[in-house]
């Protein structure tokens, strides 16, 4: 079964502050990989998606991540974050073999994001 | 529009009580499934349904009892509720069968606490 880790648990940094969030896994096969966020009081929404192709993905608002095959790793990036990005954030990692759609997205811990002015 | 709504949005109630929630997408996904939040806001899969089909089901106490009336509603019901079920319960969607290049879609959520 795979699992996935979120290194950061807590980060606080100023507006136009450059992000970066960790994310791992650990699967021997193919696998799609996500970002969301939960803003306060909020649902789930993708921020970002890598199925296959360019490692390099840009999702809304900014954000972009990169996947390292190699190290097993899916990092989330946004240049300078804003007050509103204040927010929970989830990645998420699904294998791609089971036909019969037995595949479960398995979360990490995420990654509460505090964004001060 | 609304795309995976879920009702209610919180749910007080007793220990030992039966709770029903409701969840309806109206993006004509053939696959549906509920998610359980913790206090730590972690989130495990607990069901999916594929064209009212169970595809995934967790180990979860047999007092949990999803419901697919259609590929539109997936219903979870509660019997017995336990201090311990108190979370978050989300819903999701998604175009095929979990694990192809669909991406899923959550609904707003319902917060269960149990007294």
């Amino acid at each position: 079964a795979q699992s996935v880790s979120q290194h950061n648990h807590h980060v606080i940094l100023s507006e136009a502050a450059s992000l970066e969030l960790g994310c791992n896994y650990s699967y021997g096969g193919t696998v799609n990989l996500f970002w969301y966020v939960q803003y306060p009081g909020q649902h789930l929404q993708l921020l970002l998606k890598y199925f296959s192709g360019d490692p390099l993905v840009k999702g809304i608002k900014g954000f972009e991540a990169e996947f390292i095959k190699s190290k097993f790793s899916f990092n989330l990036r946004k240049p300078s974050v804003q007050w509103s990005d204040t927010a929970e954030y989830f990645c998420a990692v699904i294998p791609n073999i089971l036909p019969g759609g037995g595949n479960k997205l398995t979360f990490g811990t995420g990654t509460q994001l505090k964004v001060e002015l | 529009d609304t795309a995976v709504s879920q009702t209610p949005k919180y749910l007080v109630t007793q220990m030992g009580n039966d709770k029903s929630i409701k969840c309806e997408q109206n993006l004509g996904h053939d696959t549906m499934y509920w998610y359980k939040q913790d206090s730590k806001k972690f989130l495990k899969i607990m069901f999916s349904y594929n064209n009212k089909e169970l595809i995934i089901n967790e180990t979860v106490p047999n007092r949990f009892s999803p419901k697919s009336p259609d590929k539109a509603h997936l219903n979870l019901h509660i019997n017995s509720l336990e201090l311990g079920d108190s979370a978050v319960y989300f819903c999701a969607s998604s175009r095929g069968l979990a694990g192809g290049h669909y991406e899923q879609y959550f609904g707003p959520g319902t917060r269960l606490t149990v007294t």
